[in-house]
This record gives C-alpha cells, sequence and structure tokens, in this order.
C-alpha cells in the first residue's frame, strides 16, 4: 500500500515568492495533519483537518501560511509570502479519528 | 504550547543497556499515547502505543509503561543495539496528536 506521500521532496525559494506543498493521504484515512519540524521548536502541529473540514488551525504561525484540503485524497499548504525563518520539514501524516497516524517523508523547505 | 513534556533531550546507552525516555502530559482528554521513531531524513514511524486503561505494553524489546494518575508514561528499549540510535518522540492524542520535543539516542557498540 501507498503510504502518505508528499511533494516536493526539496524546495529552495527566495524570499518573497510563494510555497505550495502537497499532500496525498492514505486511502481510507479521514483526518489529516501538518506538521512543521525545527531543531529549535520540534514538531509542531500546524493544522489539522478531519473529513475534509479544518478543525483546528490555532498552530498555523501567520497569516502568510493557509491550508486547504479540497477532497479526501489531495491536501495542500501555502506560504505566501515566504520568510528566511519558514525554512524546515514540513510534513504531512493521515490517520482515522483518534487513532495512530502515518507520516509522509517531509517537504524539506529551505527559503534564502 | 508544549502539552506533552518529554525528558531526557538526548541519551547515550550502551549496547545490551536499557534506555528509558519519560514523558508527561496535562490534558485528561488525552486517550491515545504513541512512541514514535525517526530517523534521520525520514518521517517518525510509530513504534508502539497504548491507550490508558492499560498499565503497561510489550512489543518484542519495548515496552511502554503508563501512569494515569500521574498523568506520565515511559519507554524502556530493552537490550539497545546500535540500530535503535535515533530520534524518539511520545505523543499524545484525543482529537489531534501533540508530540514531545524529542530524546535523541545513541547507543555505542
Amino acid at each position: 500500500d501507498a503510504g502518505v506521500i508528499q511533494s516536493p521532496r526539496h524546495e529552495v525559494t527566495e524570499m518573497g515568492q510563494e510555497v505550495t506543498l502537497r499532500c496525498k493521504p492514505i486511502s481510507g484515512h479521514n483526518s489529516l495533519f501538518w506538521y512543521r519540524q525545527t531543531m529549535m521548536r520540534g514538531l509542531e502541529l500546524l493544522i489539522y483537518f478531519n473529513n475534509n473540514v479544518p478543525i483546528d488551525d490555532s498552530g498555523m504561525p501567520e497569516d502568510r501560511f493557509s491550508a486547504k484540503m479540497p477532497n479526501a485524497s489531495f491536501s495542500t499548504l501555502k506560504i505566501q509570502p515566504s520568510e528566511p525563518r519558514d525554512s524546515a520539514v514540513y510534513f504531512c501524516a493521515s490517520g482515522t479519528f483518534g487513532n495512530t497516524i502515518y507520516f509522509g517523508e517531509g517537504s524539506w523547505l529551505t527559503v534564502v | 504550547q508544549q502539552q506533552v513534556k518529554q525528558s531526557p533531550q538526548s541519551l547515550i546507552v550502551q549496547k545490551g543497556g536499557i534506555s528509558i525516555i519519560n514523558c508527561a502530559y496535562e490534558n485528561t482528554a488525552f486517550d491515545y499515547f504513541p512512541w514514535y521513531q525517526q530517523f534521520p531524513g525520514k518521517g517518525p514511524a510509530l513504534l508502539i502505543a497504548i491507550r490508558p486503561d492499560v498499565s503497561e505494553k510489550k512489543e518484542g524489546r519495548f515496552t511502554i509503561s503508563f501512569n494515569k494518575s500521574a498523568k506520565q508514561f515511559s519507554l524502556h528499549i530493552m537490550d539497545s543495539q546500535p540500530g535503535d540510535s535515533a530520534t524518539y518522540f511520545c505523543a499524545a492524542s484525543n482529537h489531534d496528536m501533540r508530540f514531545g520535543a524529542g530524546t535523541r539516542l545513541t547507543v555505542k557498540p
């Protein structure tokens, strides 16, 4: 079975540019999570969806960040405009409500 | 916003020794407590998990001990091996899933 699929795996962009990270969750999972991982702050929950509906976006750092889940098989995390402090690994994870979540391989973002 | 507190930050153990990582939580609504293992360049992967209706769960060399009244749980790795060297995260979940800060484990040969 395919796991959680994230793209791109690596992205280097210039400050001020728009960044779009993509995620395909595991089929049948009804919860989807976006996390950001940095050395300083560890694994931070940015937002999570249940049945395609955003439940809690209190972890989204600023209005520059937005996330959508237009259907059960696709989600995006967008940063516009990007800043150097957004450099991190962004993970998408999916699961069934209240149970184990499974992570993708991450999107490594560098903003220069 | 650290809802799950994890210690130690790093741990060095000799091969064959026991590795112990501790976590504490505040929110009594949490009802699922997994541990994840992460290797460099990879996403975290589920190692073992427990629900609060049991006090211990063992899978191979990995054991979770859970103390509901103290709101603490721990991971024990018996007979630690160099291949166990990784970062370990505890987590707690109700609807969302919150992670501890992570423990970098190094097992020396």
